[in-house]
């Protein structure tokens, strides 16, 4: 069964700096062509794609955000991290963690997480 | 860099009824690489189709997708009650890598 489940604070303050843990399982990120991206959704608003690893290391960002914003993979925990700097309160969201499949899925994602509400607020 | 914009914004329609979904590209964009999401309140999204027309697996076949450069398509033939929710389309590959567009949302009339 293959599954992903994000983790990490509900709830930060302005400025801080937010870490969010993806602990994924069933499937391989050395695999060609897995990657792992991770998307979020303020409250009653559209998907919002923010980074994306790939099995190979190679990383992308949504422009927007990219200077504070980092992706890295630790394979042997099977687990993505994504860091985001200088939290603001339009940042509250819930964000998820998904799989695509580039070659099989041609880059859509096949697999998420349930998702973790995060509200930036002091 | 590559927008998607997804309309209506919202689609009134009855159970039964068949619903048209357009999500329109601010550039030309690969089919191959078009994918739509049905999102339901609460939960995380679902992939519906990829590759601009293929079903996804476990996805019924009143869900069915069509388009190639700039306009595509989601089609529900015949509405079922579980199918009233919040749908997505979602390009990759061109710059910036990949988007989302705005959504619609399908509710009962």
């Amino acid at each position: 069964q293959i599954t992903l489940e994000e983790s990490g604070p509900t709830l930060v303050k302005p400025t801080q700096t937010l870490t969010l843990t993806c602990t994924f399982s069933g499937f391989s990120l050395t695999t060609g062509g897995v990657a792992v991206g991770w998307i979020r959704q303020p409250p009653g608003k559209a998907l919002e794609w923010l980074a994306l690893i790939y099995w190979d290391g190679d990383k992308r960002y949504r422009p927007s955000l990219k200077s504070r914003l980092t992706i890295t993979k630790d394979t042997s925990k099977k687990q993505i991290l994504l860091t985001m700097t200088n939290m603001d309160p339009v940042d509250t969201a819930t964000y998820y963690c998904a799989r695509t499949r580039i070659f099989d899925y041609r880059g859509s994602f096949d697999i998420w997480g349930q998702g973790t509400m995060v509200t930036v607020s002091s | 860099e590559v927008v998607l914009t997804q309309s209506p914004g919202t689609l009134s329609l009855s159970p039964g009824e068949r619903a048209t979904l357009s999500c329109r590209a601010s550039q030309s964009i690969s089919s191959s690489y078009l994918s739509w999401y049905q999102q339901k309140p609460g939960q995380a999204p679902r992939l519906l189709i990829f590759g601009a027309s293929t079903r996804a697996t476990g996805i019924p076949d009143r869900f069915s997708g069509s388009g190639s450069e700039t306009d595509f398509t989601l089609t529900i033939s015949r509405l079922e009650p579980e199918d009233f929710a919040v749908y997505y389309c979602q390009q990759y590959g061109s710059s910036p890598t990949l988007t989302f567009g705005g959504g619609t949302k399908v509710e009962i009339k």
